[in-house]
């Protein structure tokens, strides 16, 4: 089974600031990977995503994620943060190659500070 | 283009009773996920729909179960409720044959006491 782990669970950041928040999966086969973010009052939107080919991707707002396969490691990715950023940030895998259940992390709040 | 709905928006239930809760997919969508996410975690998967069936099932009991309509709308029945069940339920849709992006609802706040 999939797991996935994101170490940081609250971050503090200035507006302007960089960004960076990690995630690894555990999975012994080929994965698709995503970032979702959900803002004060909305619901789960999707950031990003990882399917195959360049490892870096770019996502909506700014963000964008590298997939290290060797470390098992999509961190997400901002050069310069801003206040309306301030959401929770969820890490997410399923394995290719066939429909299965995604695996969510746990979460990361970050809180920009104006 | 409506995205994905979901019903009631809260509900309070008592200990022993059973719940149901309802989402509507994307339009052009034909597969319906089901997940719980409890306070400070993560969504945890229930179980997905897909052409009427049950295709994939996390770790929840059997008091959780689900139905997918010819519309592809879908239910999720939770069966004599427990503290623990307080949480978000969120429904995610997409396509089968498609990226695996999954669009969510707003969830369903469920409070049991």
């Amino acid at each position: 089974a999939q797991s996935v782990s994101q170490h940081n669970h609250h971050v503090i950041l200035s507006e302007a600031a960089s960004l960076e928040l990690g995630c690894n999966y555990s999975y012994g086969g080929t994965v698709n990977l995503f970032w979702y973010v959900q803002y004060p009052g909305q619901h789960l939107q999707l950031l990003l995503k990882y399917f195959s080919g360049d490892p870096l991707v770019k996502g909506i707002k700014g963000f964008e994620a590298e997939f290290i396969k060797s470390k098992f490691s999509f961190n997400l990715r901002k050069p310069s943060v801003q206040w309306s950023d301030t959401a929770e940030y969820f890490c997410a895998v399923n394995p290719s190659g066939g429909y299965q259940k995604v695996t969510f992390g746990t979460g990361t709040k970050l809180q920009v500070i104006p | 283009d409506a995205g994905v709905t979901q019903s009631p928006t809260h509900l309070i239930k008592t200990r022993g009773q059973q719940v149901t809760l309802r989402c509507s997919p994307k339009s052009g969508h034909d597969t319906v996920s089901w997940y719980q996410q409890a306070l400070g975690q993560g969504p945890q998967f229930i179980f997905q729909y897909y052409e009427e069936e049950e295709r994939q099932r996390g770790n929840f009991p059997d008091r959780f179960s689900g139905h997918q309509f010819p519309n592809y709308s879908s239910e999720l029945n939770v069966n004599a409720l427990l503290l623990g069940d307080s949480a978000l339920y969120l429904c995610a849709s997409s396509q089968y044959r498609g990226s695996y992006e999954q669009y969510f609802g707003p969830g369903t706040r469920l409070t049991v006491t």
